[in-house]
């Protein structure tokens, strides 16, 4: 078990630019979150996949973000035309059911110029 | 006013000292409690884990919950440099692990 892994660890793109991240969850966990961490701030809830059906979105998460996870295993994120305000770390977790403790990963630090 | 209110700090103590860690929240709904360790640039880790109220110990680490205060905490014994973070406190109904709600974190510094 080699925990929660993500990639890329840091991303810089220019604004207005398209960008996708990864997430691999510990393998016998089904459920996958998405979650998103800016400075000074707790993570905020983002999304979340029980295998491969996405049952939950925030009202953070735009029109300019979708996430998939085909088949039921890994995840990714893409955010289209990305904005300044996009800059922060994105963070991946995952849970064996419902009433287990989230485990994260170590993020994607997105930084947009 | 927030769900959940953590003071960011920070705090400082010499090494050894014990810390104390709060959080407050607002929603009796909560069931789960938790206490995350965040390093610089790092993901979140779990730390504790607790269901409903009273005390759990795992070596340096004691987390309490009282649930009719609306008010956790976790106390570090024989604090070291090492426990130097950001420790986030977290908390969700028992209907889903999507609706955890993070406080805002306690920067932690241990002077040796």
């Amino acid at each position: 078990d080699t925990g929660v892994s993500q990639d890329p660890r840091h991303k810089i793109t220019k604004r207005g630019q398209n960008v996708t991240f990864r997430c691999d969850p510990i393998s016998e966990h089904n459920r996958l979150y998405w979650y998103r961490q800016t400075l000074g701030q707790g993570p905020e809830f983002l999304t979340y996949f029980q295998n491969e059906a996405q049952l939950e979105k925030s009202r953070l998460l735009s029109d300019r973000f979708s996430a998939e996870r085909p088949k039921g295993s890994f995840s990714t994120l893409e955010i289209q035309r990305t904005e300044q305000g996009d800059s922060a770390m994105y963070l991946c977790a995952s849970s064996f059911d419902s009433n287990s403790p989230l485990h994260f990963g170590n993020g994607t630090r997105l930084t947009v110029t | 006013q927030k769900e959940v209110e953590q003071d960011p700090g920070p705090l400082s103590v010499p090494e050894g000292a014990i810390v104390s860690l709060n959080c407050t929240y607002s929603n009796s709904a909560f069931q789960y409690f938790m206490w995350y360790r965040q390093y610089s640039r790092k993901g979140p880790e779990l730390l504790m884990y607790t269901y409903s109220s009273g005390n759990k110990e795992d070596g340096r680490f004691t987390a309490q919950v009282d649930k009719s205060s609306k008010y956790i905490s976790l106390f570090i014994r024989d604090s070291q440099p090492s426990d130097s973070a950001t420790y986030l406190c977290a908390m969700s109904p028992n209907t889903g692990g999507f609706k955890t709600i993070f406080g805002a974190g306690t920067r932690l510094f241990v002077k040796a």
